[in-house]
């Protein structure tokens, strides 16, 4: 299985202050992707970073990715109280009949 | 990003009627979409793969006969919850995918949320 798995689990921070989450996977994969999901709907994809990628940048937010241990985080600076949400990795394996697997996510509350 | 709508936003019912979720790429062909199902406090579980003009290919544990998918055009894909229980009530979503060279990138809907009395 090429699941994430998403830590922590649940993470409250204060508005200004930035978030780090964690995903770890188990296989080898393309590429990893990082999406939100705000509570009661559906997913929406914030980033790809590919295997031969360490650190790519998209407004406020940082992935980086780290193939050796199989692991990636995503931080968001200056956090604002509408990020809050749940975060999941999908990590990517074209062998994989192209599924995403989805871990549990982290859940973030952001407080004003 | 492309723009996935799902109908009806949310849907409450009584056990042993059939509920039927549409999802429908607005802007692009899909001729793969997914369905899902996400329970509270839980991560999204696939139950199948839908692809237009063939037959679903449903995840273990998921009754196809339960949940009847069609995929008849490219641009809609329908879930039927068939004689439906309370246990079946759940956040139900679906993503059309866009393949991309290296990458699959997944368009998801809103979701629908089904309460079985």
């Amino acid at each position: 299985s090429q699941q994430g798995e998403e830590d922590p689990q649940a993470l409250s921070i204060q508005e200004g202050e930035n978030a780090t989450m964690n995903c770890s996977y188990k296989t080898s994969i393309n590429n990893l992707q990082w999406y939100r999901q705000n509570s009661g709907r559906g997913l929406v994809h914030l980033i790809l970073i590919r295997s031969n990628e360490r650190e790519k940048h998209s407004g406020r937010l940082r992935v980086t990715l780290d193939t050796s241990k199989k692991s990636s985080s995503l931080l968001i600076t200056a956090s604002r109280a509408a990020d809050t949400a749940s975060y999941f990795c999908a990590p990517f394996n074209a062998g994989n009949n192209r599924k995403l697997i989805w871990g549990l996510g982290t859940s973030l509350a952001v407080n004003p | 990003g492309a723009v996935v709508s799902q109908h009806p936003s949310w849907v409450i019912c009584k056990s042993g009627t059939s509920v039927k979720i549409e999802c429908r790429s607005l802007d692009f062909q899909a001729t793969t979409m997914f369905w899902y199902r996400q329970f509270p406090k839980q991560s999204l579980m696939l139950m199948a793969t839908s692809n237009e003009g063939s037959k679903a290919t449903y995840e273990q544990g998921v009754e196809k006969d339960k949940f009847l998918i069609n995929h008849a055009s490219l641009t809609l894909s329908t879930l039927t919850v068939t004689s439906a229980h309370p246990e079946d009530s759940s956040f139900y979503i679906c993503s059309a995918r866009v393949e991309r060279v290296s990458y699959n990138e997944q368009f998801f809907g809103p979701g629908t949320r089904l309460t079985v009395l």
